[in-house]
């Protein structure tokens, strides 16, 4: 079972303001993932860190920025919330090895509205 | 070209019949794969993962890979109405840190 959190799992918001999506694990994963998914529409990988002081933004532009100052912990940040970043936002790690040690497990997510 | 492509449905088979999900994809040296499945509004969970030529089975699951072709499919057995999902084929890139999704392949069970 994955032991990967986020927290909230729902929000309402208004436009404008500044919202942070947290997200940790506690299997010691070196690689963490930030993905935003619109209903029954494809995965879009936004942000990844492959380590402490890792980010990288990924394919899909966001205005959302990240950080990892902790290994267990990847928070997602939108300075200025807008409608158009009404999504859920899926947190995901995995750790490099052999067989299922590279499994990716994801977070339940946080589904997120912006009025 | 999507580097990984799925068929995204919906595929609808009656209960009790075998569900066929296919994936390609364009990396030729892609080496590990992976099914989820995802719930509609629920995050995805792993079903299958496979790094070799062949089958392999695992329950009413099986994953099939074909290096050559380039080409993964899962067959569920015995479908049932609780298998109805969205099923996302996942390979891992060249440099063993990221995996490419495709758009997943919507099934449904009809009872």
């Amino acid at each position: 079972e994955a032991d990967i959190y986020q927290t909230p799992r729902y929000l309402v918001i208004g436009t404008g303001k500044k919202i942070t999506l947290e997200c940790s694990q506690t299997m010691g994963h070196d690689k963490m993932y930030w993905y935003q998914q619109d209903p029954g529409m494809e995965l879009h990988l936004i942000h990844y860190s492959y380590g402490v002081n890792s980010t990288e933004k990924g394919d899909l532009s966001s205005e959302s920025t990240v950080s990892r100052i902790r290994t267990e912990h990847f928070p997602l940040t939108l300075e200025s919330a807008r409608p158009s970043h009404t999504s859920q936002y899926l947190c995901a790690s995995r750790q490099m090895g052999q067989g299922a040690q590279e499994t990716q497990y994801f977070g339940p997510g946080t589904r997120l509205l912006v009025l | 070209q999507k580097e990984v492509e799925q068929n995204s449905g919906p595929l609808s088979v009656p209960e009790g019949a075998i569900a066929s999900l296919n994936c390609t994809y364009s990396d030729r040296v892609s080496q590990s794969f992976f099914w989820y499945r995802q719930y509609s509004g629920k995050s995805p969970e792993l079903i299958m993962s496979i790094y070799s030529n062949g089958d392999k089975e695992d329950g009413r699951f099986t994953a099939q890979l074909n290096k050559a072709s380039q080409y993964v499919s899962l067959l569920i057995r015995d479908s049932q109405p609780s298998d109805s999902a969205t099923y996302l084929c996942a390979v891992q890139n060249n440099a063993g840190n990221m995996l490419t999704f495709g758009g997943g392949t919507r099934l449904m069970v009809k009872p």
